[in-house]
């Protein structure tokens, strides 16, 4: 596609209840990211997709928080158990494999959990 | 690893006034250096990026950067802040890496400043 995209753009959920947010990254893009921005905040870093490489979950929150890519398409962000403390924007990005690309961002997904 | 700092949250500066937007980065190898806007309510969107070359950089809406390898430091500027210029800006690091790794380092963001443009 044209850009990154992400869906569903919000999200409100019941605590207690899982969520999956799905990011689909620009064709061809090895690189897949994602981004946890709470209101006014800096990006807090999830979990990083390369190719076929085993990805950087270093920055998962807790075991509640899981992500998978199948090759180098969609990939999903599984939260379990919500909380309210999940409540943000996530965001999805890709770059390509060049390193001098910069990264595109989708417009991410508002989640609230109530 | 590879780091970038962000050393102020936030920035405030008078319309029509010069602005700058600090960053400082540590990477292991020759940095890819880059920053984006995220209006209010928007997305991240690029502005720049240094990749080699001349070591003042220039992008979009009037902003540039200037590379200080002796520093370290890739901090944005622009010579006349606008109100709209109003946001969050993001700067982020990322280096090639050569050898049996696979050659590719993920993308590094700082933490993010704050700019208040005021009229």
């Amino acid at each position: 596609g044209a850009g990154v995209s992400q869906s569903p753009s919000n999200k409100v959920t019941e605590k207690g209840k899982d969520v999956e947010l799905r990011c689909d990254p620009i064709s061809g893009h090895t690189a897949l990211y994602w981004y946890r921005q709470r209101l006014g905040q800096g990006l807090e870093f999830l979990i990083y997709f390369q190719g076929n490489s085993a990805p950087d979950k270093s920055g998962l929150p807790s075991d509640r928080f899981s992500a998978e890519r199948t090759g180098e398409s969609v990939s999903t962000l599984t939260i379990q158990r919500t909380q309210q403390e999940d409540s943000a924007v996530y965001l999805c990005a890709s770059t390509s494999r060049s390193s001098n690309t910069e990264a595109f961002f989708g417009q991410g997904t508002r989640l609230t959990v109530v | 690893a590879q780091s970038v700092a962000q050393p102020e949250d936030q920035v405030n500066v008078a319309e029509g006034n010069p602005l700058t937007v600090k960053c400082t980065y540590s990477v292991s190898g020759n940095p890819y250096l880059f920053w984006y806007v995220q209006y209010p309510n928007r997305g991240l969107q690029f502005l720049l990026k240094y990749i080699t070359g001349d070591n003042l950089v220039k992008g979009s809406y009037g902003f540039e950067a200037e590379f200080n390898k002796s520093q370290t430091s890739f901090h944005l500027k622009k010579p006349s802040a606008l109100v709209s210029d109003s946001a969050l800006y993001f700067c982020a690091v990322r280096v090639s890496l050569t050898g049996n790794s696979g050659g590719y380092q993920k993308v590094t963001f700082g933490t993010g400043t704050k700019l208040q443009v005021i009229p």
